[in-house]
C-alpha cells in the first residue's frame, strides 16, 4: 500500500536551534500534504496545509514564521521548527494526499524533544 | 482549533466482550473517518463513511455515520488484545486549496483489552 515516510522517527535538540522534518510519499505523488501536532495523551491538531510550489496555509494560532514548511517537489515537504523550545516538543505527524485517488495517508510521526 | 468530542475517553475491557464509542459535533461533516493509533506511530485509517446514515464494517469493526451528519460511533465486536490503541474519530471540515480533504480528530478513546 501507499506509504508516507517522515525523519527522522525522533530527534532531541537543544533549545534555540532550529530543526527540519521531513515528509515523503514514496508511491505516490502528492499536491497537498498536511501538518499535524500532537502533545501527550491528546488529540492531533492541525497546524498547516503544505501546497506543492505555494506558500503553505497555516491554522490559526500557528506562527507561520516559526514553523516554516517548504514543499518543494510532489513527493517532498518539509516542516522546520526554528530556535525551538522545550514547549515545541511534541509529536509532528504528515499526512499526503494521493493526487490520482485522493486517498490520504499519514506518515509514522516524529518526536521532537526540546531540551 | 475546532475538535470533534469523543466518548467514552478511555475503556478497559475483558478480551471477548464488545466495545463501542461515539463522536459528536456541533458542525456538519461531509465525510467521517475512524482511525487507530498505537503508541510512538501514526494513525491509520479502520473506516471511512461518505454517506449520511451509513453503515459500514470492516472486519469486527463497524461504523456509522449519523443522519443528521454530526455523530458517528463505532463498534469492535469480540475485542481482542491487539485492538489496544487510541481510536480516533475524523471529520472532513473542509477543502484545501487544492480540493482534498482537510480533518479534524476526535479527542480519542484510549481502549485496554484485559486478556
Amino acid at each position: 500500500g501507499a506509504v508516507v515516510s517522515q525523519h527522522p522517527s525522533w530527534v532531541i535538540c537543544k533549545s534555540g536551534t532550529s530543526v527540519k522534518i521531513e515528509c515523503r510519499s514514496l508511491d505516490f505523488q502528492a499536491t497537498t500534504m498536511f501538518w499535524y501536532r500532537q502533545f501527550p495523551k491528546q488529540s492531533l491538531m492541525l497546524m498547516a496545509t503544505s501546497n506543492e510550489g505555494s506558500k503553505a496555509t497555516y491554522e490559526q494560532g500557528v506562527e507561520k514564521d516559526k514553523f516554516l514548511i517548504n514543499h518543494a517537489s510532489l513527493t517532498l515537504s518539509t516542516l522546520t521548527v526554528t530556535s525551538a523550545h522545550p514547549e515545541d516538543s511534541s509529536f509532528y505527524i504528515c499526512s499526503a494526499t494521493d493526487i490520482d485517488t485522493g486517498e490520504l495517508f499519514f506518515g509514522e510521526g516524529s518526536r521532537l524533544t526540546v531540551l | 482549533g475546532q475538535q470533534l468530542n469523543q466518548s467514552p475517553q478511555s475503556m478497559f475491557i475483558q478480551e471477548g466482550e464488545d466495545v463501542s464509542m461515539n463522536c459528536t459535533s456541533s458542525s456538519i461533516f461531509n465525510t467521517w473517518l475512524w482511525y487507530k493509533q498505537d503508541p510512538g506511530e501514526g494513525p491509520v485509517l479502520l473506516i471511512a463513511l461518505y454517506k449520511a446514515g451509513e453503515l459500514t464494517s470492516n472486519g469486527r469493526l463497524t461504523a456509522q455515520f449519523g443522519i443528521t451528519r454530526k455523530d458517528s460511533f463505532l463498534n469492535i465486536s469480540a475485542s481482542i488484545p491487539s485492538d489496544v490503541g487510541i481510536y480516533f474519530c475524523a471529520g472532513q471540515a473542509g477543502w484545501a486549496n487544492t480540493g482534498f480533504q482537510k480533518l479534524v480528530f476526535g479527542t480519542g478513546t484510549r481502549l485496554l483489552v484485559s486478556p
